[in-house]
């Protein structure tokens, strides 16, 4: 059956820091994966996205992820977070049939200055 | 701009009462999508329907009901047999061919008095 863990529940770090969080899935197949970011009371937005090819893929606000095949992973970096980056952020996983998603339960991002 | 409407933003509810909660959406997509979101639970998914007149149950469908006269349509009830109604709802959409994207709506915030 397919999953998605993000194992951090809440994360925090300071302004300026680096960041990553981490989404490990479980998929028969090739997946297309996915980072959505989500603010209080609002909906998803689509932070980066991969579907085949290049495993470093590049995101909106700075952020990249990369697809490694043999951890079954898909963690998202950031090189230096800002404050309005506290946010929640989801991991997800879509098939190649049938247009299911999968999602993680989330991860809580805080930034402290 | 294209993209997906949902209304109510803020709704609360009597015991007992049905609810309904409109997902309208310009961006021709096919596939429509009702997730609830409880904190530390991710997102779930409720009913989603890849064409006009056809539905499928998620894995929580117990206490809703759907229906999807129009593409453009995919309005949610909440009935009185759905025993914990209060949540977040998250309509989204996607299209069917190709690597797919889902887009989201901004929320519906449903609290049960």
């Amino acid at each position: 059956a397919q999953s998605v863990t993000q194992p951090d529940i809440h994360i925090t770090v300071s302004e300026g820091a680096s960041l990553e969080l981490r989404c490990n899935y479980s998929y028969g197949a090739t997946p297309y994966l996915f980072w959505y970011v989500q603010s209080p009371g609002q909906g998803l937005q689509l932070l980066l996205k991969y579907f085949s090819g290049d495993t470093l893929v590049q995101g909106i606000k700075g952020f990249e992820a990369e697809f490694k095949r043999s951890q079954s992973s898909f963690n998202l970096r950031k090189p230096s977070v800002h404050w309005s980056d506290a946010a929640e952020y989801f991991c997800a996983v879509g098939t190649n049939t049938g247009n299911q998603f999968y999602f993680g339960t989330g991860t809580s991002l805080t930034v402290i200055p | 701009d294209g993209g997906i409407t949902q209304s109510p933003k803020y709704l609360f509810r009597k015991e007992g009462q049905n609810v309904t909660l409109s997902c309208e959406q310009n961006l021709n997509h096919d596939a429509m999508y009702w997730y609830r979101q409880d904190p530390g639970q991710g997102l779930r998914l409720i009913y989603y329907s890849q064409i006009v007149n056809d539905f499928q149950k998620g894995d929580i469908a117990e206490g809703y009901s759907v229906s999807r006269e129009k593409k453009e349509s995919f309005p949610l009830t909440v009935t009185s047999a759905q025993k914990n109604p209060t949540a977040f709802y998250l309509c989204a959409s996607t299209r069917l061919s190709g690597a797919n994207v889902l887009t989201f709506g901004a929320g519906s915030r449903l609290t049960v008095l």
